[in-house]
């Protein structure tokens, strides 16, 4: 079964970096990912595709602050110069026979 | 600029039915896939059904089959889910979003959602 694992919350200062971590189970360790990021009362936003050896594909206008890398079967999203509009709801999905989510990670910009 | 506009939301009773909708623009929306994914209040996303970009393969979530219908009409540029039959565990925000050529790939924008509160 095609499995996503976020941690629930994460925290970083403002101006400092953070990596957010999304994990595949076992059985699926080479699968691309998508993250996503949802703003409070908003919907989600596409921030870009993660393919297992680390290449990412950004969606239009995603600033430079926010890189993808990939080890194993662990994808990363890494934001760096945090910005107070980053505190925000980071969810990756993921695809095969259907299509699946994380439970999200809670990002707290302190 | 890629738009999505979902609406139809609001109550319905258990067991009755509700038809949403969601208009596209600003992308030729009969060459991509087309998915909804829905949010029950303070959870995360769930994916509830995806169809071609022809309309002539569909896709279901278990938790939904049976009872939800995706459909779209190109000439249009709407895409819609017929909810029939739902839930009290239905209440979410649906919002539609566009995939790729092939179904099963990243959703790349996202509508802002409707809701959909399913109670007696």
């Amino acid at each position: 079964q095609l499995v996503l694992t976020q941690s629930p919350s994460a925290s970083a200062s403002l101006g400092a970096s953070v990596k957010l971590t999304c994990t595949l189970d076992s059985g699926h360790s080479t699968y691309a990912i998508a993250w996503h990021q949802q703003q409070p009362e908003k919907g989600p936003h596409y921030l870009m595709k993660l393919n297992s050896d680390g290449s990412h594909i950004k969606g239009d206008g995603i600033p430079d602050r926010f890189s993808g890398s990939s080890s194993g079967a662990e994808r990363y999203l890494t934001i760096s110069s945090l910005q107070s509009e980053d505190e925000a709801d980071y969810y990756c999905q993921t695809w095969g026979a259907g299509m699946v989510f994380g439970g999200g990670t809670k990002l707290t910009v302190l | 600029e890629v738009q999505l506009v979902e609406s139809g939301g609001g109550l319905v009773q258990p067991g009755g039915s509700l038809r949403l909708s969601c208009a596209a623009s600003g992308f030729t929306f009969s060459s991509y896939a087309m998915s909804w994914v829905r949010q029950a209040p303070g959870k995360g996303l769930e994916w509830v059904s995806a169809i071609s970009d022809s309309g002539g393969r569909t896709y279901y979530a278990d938790s939904v089959k049976g009872r939800f219908t995706i459909s779209r009409d190109n000439s249009k540029n709407t895409l819609y889910l017929q909810m029939n039959s739902p839930r009290v565990e239905d209440t979410a925000v649906y919002y539609c979003a566009k995939g790729q050529y092939n179904w099963n790939e990243q959703l790349d924008y996202w509508g802002q959602g409707t809701l959909v509160t399913v109670s007696s």
